[in-house]
């Protein structure tokens, strides 16, 4: 079965540091892969996506994600953190059906 | 582009009344629409995924008579929450993708249901 993994519920990172969200999946096939930011009460904004080519993907707000095949991950990154970065990130990958198959999220809080 | 809206953006009902939330395709035509409910602190959770002119599918556990979907046009699709419950309260979106679009899904900013 298809499934994706986000393996930390909250991540704190400190103003201007690194920051880095983790995201693991399981597919058949070729993965499509999909980080998705929410802000309070808002939809989604999408960030990047990876469906093939290079395997370092430049995405909005200065985040980027590296797909890993052989460790079947996706984490998003970002090279300093900003306040407004705080917020809820979503993976997800698309299923056979074309549906997106989402993890259960990530609560970033970036502090000053 | 790629604009997903949808109306409203939060709506109070009574018990026992019925609701009807739109997800609007502003700038393309939208092939196929998803509905997607959400709890507080939860992931979102897929309702229903419509293509225009066919029936919605449903997906398990989701009543399809409570939760109606029309995908009336490439531009719209309505969901109607039918005989509202306080536990159908719940912030529900809605997205919608197109042929060529890299399968990307498009995400309306959300609908705040309250039932009181």
């Amino acid at each position: 079965a298809q499934s994706v993994a986000q393996p930390e519920d909250q991540v704190n990172v400190a103003e201007g540091n690194p920051l880095t969200v983790k995201c693991t999946y399981s597919v058949s096939g070729n993965p499509y892969l999909f980080w998705y930011v929410q802000y309070p009460n808002r939809g989604l904004q999408f960030l990047l996506k990876y469906i093939t080519g290079d395997n370092l993907v430049k995405g909005s707000y200065g985040f980027e994600a590296e797909f890993n095949k052989s460790q079947t991950s996706f984490h998003l990154k970002k090279p300093s953190a900003l306040v407004s970065d705080s917020a809820l990130y979503f993976c997800a990958v698309r299923d056979l059906n074309y549906q997106l198959i989402w993890g259960a999220g990530t609560k970033l809080i970036i502090k000053p | 582009g790629a604009v997903v809206s949808q109306h409203p953006s939060r709506v109070i009902c009574k018990s026992g009344t019925s609701v009807k939330i739109e997800c609007r395709s502003l700038d393309f035509q939208a092939t196929t629409m998803f509905w997607y409910r959400q709890f507080p602190k939860q992931s979102l959770m897929l309702m229903a995924t419509s293509n225009e002119g066919s029936k919605a599918t449903y997906e398990q556990g989701v009543e399809k008579d409570k939760f109606l979907i029309n995908h009336a046009s490439l531009t719209l699709s309505t969901l109607t929450v039918t005989s509202a419950h306080p536990e159908d309260s719940s912030f529900y979106i809605c997205s919608a993708s197109f042929q060529g679009a890299s399968y990307e899904q498009y995400f309306g900013p959300g609908t705040r249901l309250t039932v009181t």
